[in-house]
């Protein structure tokens, strides 16, 4: 399917557990991020990356890893999940050129951490 | 630095009536201001986006925006609700040379019928 995925959609796991969310687009598009949703504070920014195997960190990196070998993937990992990272994770990917250009996301991952 | 803020976590319309979601911006350079759309269980879908072309800037599904420099506000509007309009709307801005957005908290819009 072309666009952008993100898998699982659904995922509980446990307190100290390590935790991987897929995403996957297939325009090519240069940047990709990854964004936590919580209910009173919209959308932040975990990480992003600008090409493959070029990552930063956004407002609120810590306790996550990211990685990307190949443009077209950006896999997000809680390496010791914790209650505080409860939420609803998206990732989106943009176009190179242009800082105005609209990102495009995809349908999220609605984490439980117990 | 930038950031938005929308005023109303919760705003209710009867349907056919005016739609106004409010959105006011802090940026020290030009902005770039967007509206995105979330329903239900779904990822977020553009509405519009201001890039300094004009001031006026029209969406999908009837909603319109307009840039004030004077009162640094980016409000959404739309005359006339439908009921398929109901869901959670944010703005967001960012600035020339910036990677990521930065995202109000909200409003999230329901229609009585």
């Amino acid at each position: 399917d072309a666009g952008i995925t993100q898998s699982p959609r659904y995922k509980i796991t446990e307190t100290g557990r390590q935790v991987t969310l897929m995403c996957h687009q297939t325009w090519s598009h240069s940047y990709m991020f990854w964004y936590r949703q919580d209910l009173g504070h919209g959308l932040r920014l975990i990480y992003y990356s600008a090409a493959a195997d070029i990552t930063d960190k956004g407002e609120v990196p810590d306790g996550y890893v990211v990685s990307r070998s190949k443009t077209e993937n950006f896999p997000l990992t809680l390496e010791s999940a914790t209650r505080s990272q409860t939420s609803v994770y998206f990732c989106a990917s943009r176009e190179l050129a242009g800082d105005y250009n609209e990102q495009f996301f995809g349908p999220g991952t609605r984490l439980t951490v117990l | 630095a930038q950031s938005v803020t929308q005023l109303g976590s919760h705003v209710s319309v009867s349907e056919g009536a005016l739609v106004l979601l409010r959105c006011n911006y802090s940026s020290s350079v030009p902005p770039y201001l967007f509206w995105y759309v979330q329903y239900p269980n779904q990822g977020l879908q553009l509405l519009l986006k201001y890039t300094s072309a004009a001031t006026l800037v029209k969406g999908i599904n009837g909603f319109e925006a307009e840039f004030k420099k004077s009162e640094t506000s980016f409000h959404l509007t739309k005359p006339s609700a439908h009921m398929s309009d109901a869901a959670e709307y944010f703005c967001a801005v960012t600035r020339g040379g910036a990677n990521n957005l930065f995202f109000g908290t909200g409003t999230r819009l329901t229609v009585i019928p």
